[in-house]
């Protein structure tokens, strides 16, 4: 699997466009990104996946760049609500993939 | 909608004491996972499972074991309980084959062992 970087922690005001990235410099031909939001005593949920370029839902949009060895969460116009552990996770799916989670990217949204 | 079903949400339990954590998913899934998750430490995979009857250990598997006697069903079993096994535990899913790596958490187990 592919290591992932990212930032330990970010701070935002609400009404704010977020933009959190992570590299994946060994990121391999088969592998996707999904990026995975968490808040305290629940489980990880899935937030947005892609492969190449840009990706949009209604909660966020995932920037890849061409070479694919790093990529960029974006959450626009964060709200209070949005404050969490976000998670890159970089890898294939396959019979007996072990997903390894990193420690990701604690995000404050602040008044 | 994908669901995965943990058990119990909040247990206490006695050192030395066997515990059984339970988790089911109804999405016909072939992987399953159990992950602890500790502050500072991030997620950690303890087993996973990628069919009926097989298991794989993950980073952290002494001190578990797990079973999978049906598809939808993962269970994790502490044997003899430890106060280091304090933690929230995590059970997911995810489909086969290529395409993605979306998993499917549950809410999580806090296991208090005292």
């Amino acid at each position: 699997l592919a290591k992932t970087t990212q930032p330990i922690s970010m701070d935002s005001y609400e009404g704010q466009e977020v933009n959190i990235t992570c590299s994946h410099n060994n990121i391999a031909t088969n592998d996707y990104i999904t990026w995975y939001q968490q808040f305290p005593s629940q489980g990880p949920r899935f937030i947005i996946q892609g492969y190449k370029t840009k990706v949009t839902n209604e909660v966020a949009s995932l920037f890849i760049p061409a070479d694919r060895k790093s990529s960029t969460l974006s959450l626009p116009r964060v709200s209070l609500s949005d404050t969490a552990v976000y998670y890159c996770l970089v890898g294939e799916r396959n019979y007996g993939q072990n997903f390894v989670f990193g420690p990701g990217t604690r995000l404050s949204v602040l008044p | 909608d994908v669901k995965v079903t943990q058990s119990s949400r909040y247990l206490v339990k006695r050192t030395g004491e066997k515990v059984f954590l339970e988790c089911v998913q109804d999405m016909d899934h072939e992987n399953m996972f159990w992950y602890r998750q500790d502050p500072g430490l991030g997620l950690r995979l303890i087993y996973f499972s990628y069919d009926v009857k097989m298991k794989e250990k993950g980073d952290i598997p002494e001190g578990y074991s797990v079973s999978r006697e049906k598809k939808e069903r993962f269970s994790l079993i502490l044997e003899s309980a430890s106060t280091n096994q304090t933690s929230m535990y995590l059970c997911a899913s995810s489909p086969p084959g290529r395409g993605g790596n979306t998993i499917y958490f549950g809410e999580g187990s806090w296991l208090t062992v005292v």
